[in-house]
């Protein structure tokens, strides 16, 4: 059983589509983090979230944080090719060191 | 772009063989991490250090051991290399307080495959 279900697993959009992907656990989080991952590439973090309810927007891109602290969304309006890539959820697995733990992750692929 | 290295980029051995995998980083980052990302189960951690000589394992760690005698350097061994142990393998590197939200930065990666 996974700490961390994201979904959905793929998502093939055309550009100038809006999308959400989700990331839900049974436990409960002090934060929680996203991370984009390019081919070929490490992920690189895009946001972390720590209070429950929190929204943060980066450009196109909006992040929340569940008021439960359980759950997470990402939410992308009006999708460009450049977003394509993994979309991964990540939390701290532990109380010290920072090892995370992460979710299977979320394919995109926007088509021009 | 955090300073971390991985060597090799790409490596094809035969099970059975040992393999080891560098990480050098130019940050002076107290901890290091080895990670592996196999399709449909993200990255999972094998090995983390939280400082020179100082390492412990993660969720994966059977099959695999690691050393670092240097703040920079941090090394994945696989002492008989198996078909199981086909991955992309990452490093990442952490100031880290030990607090639950300090960033993560990712080296480039090893593809490693086993025949």
């Amino acid at each position: 059983t996974q700490l961390l279900e994201q979904s959905p697993q793929f998502l093939s959009i055309q550009e100038g589509e809006n999308l959400t992907v989700y990331c839900n656990s049974s436990s409960v989080f002090s934060s929680l983090q996203w991370y984009r991952q390019e081919p070929g590439e490490g992920p690189v973090l895009l946001v972390t979230v720590v209070t429950g309810g929190e929204v943060k927007k980066l450009k196109r891109l909006t992040f929340q944080f569940g008021d439960a602290r359980k759950d997470s969304s990402l939410h992308i309006t009006a999708a460009q090719p450049g977003d394509t890539g993994l979309y991964l959820c990540a939390v701290a697995g532990g109380t010290s060191y920072g090892k995370l733990t992460f979710g299977q992750g979320t394919i995109l692929t926007v088509h021009p | 772009d955090a300073g971390i290295t991985q060597s090799p980029r790409h490596k094809v051995t035969e099970t059975g063989t040992p393999v080891t995998l560098r990480c050098h980083q130019t940050e002076n980052h107290r901890y290091m991490y080895w990670y592996r990302q196999d399709p449909g189960h993200g990255l999972r951690l094998i090995h983390y250090s939280y400082g020179v000589k100082d390492t412990d394992k993660g969720e994966v760690s059977d099959g695999y051991s690691v050393s670092r005698s240097k703040t920079e350097d941090f090394l994945l061994t696989l002492e008989s290399a198996t078909s199981s142990q086909t991955s992309v393998y990452f490093c990442a590197i952490s100031e880290s307080r030990g607090l639950a939200a300090d960033t993560q930065y990712f080296g480039p990666g090893t593809r490693l495959t086993v025949l």
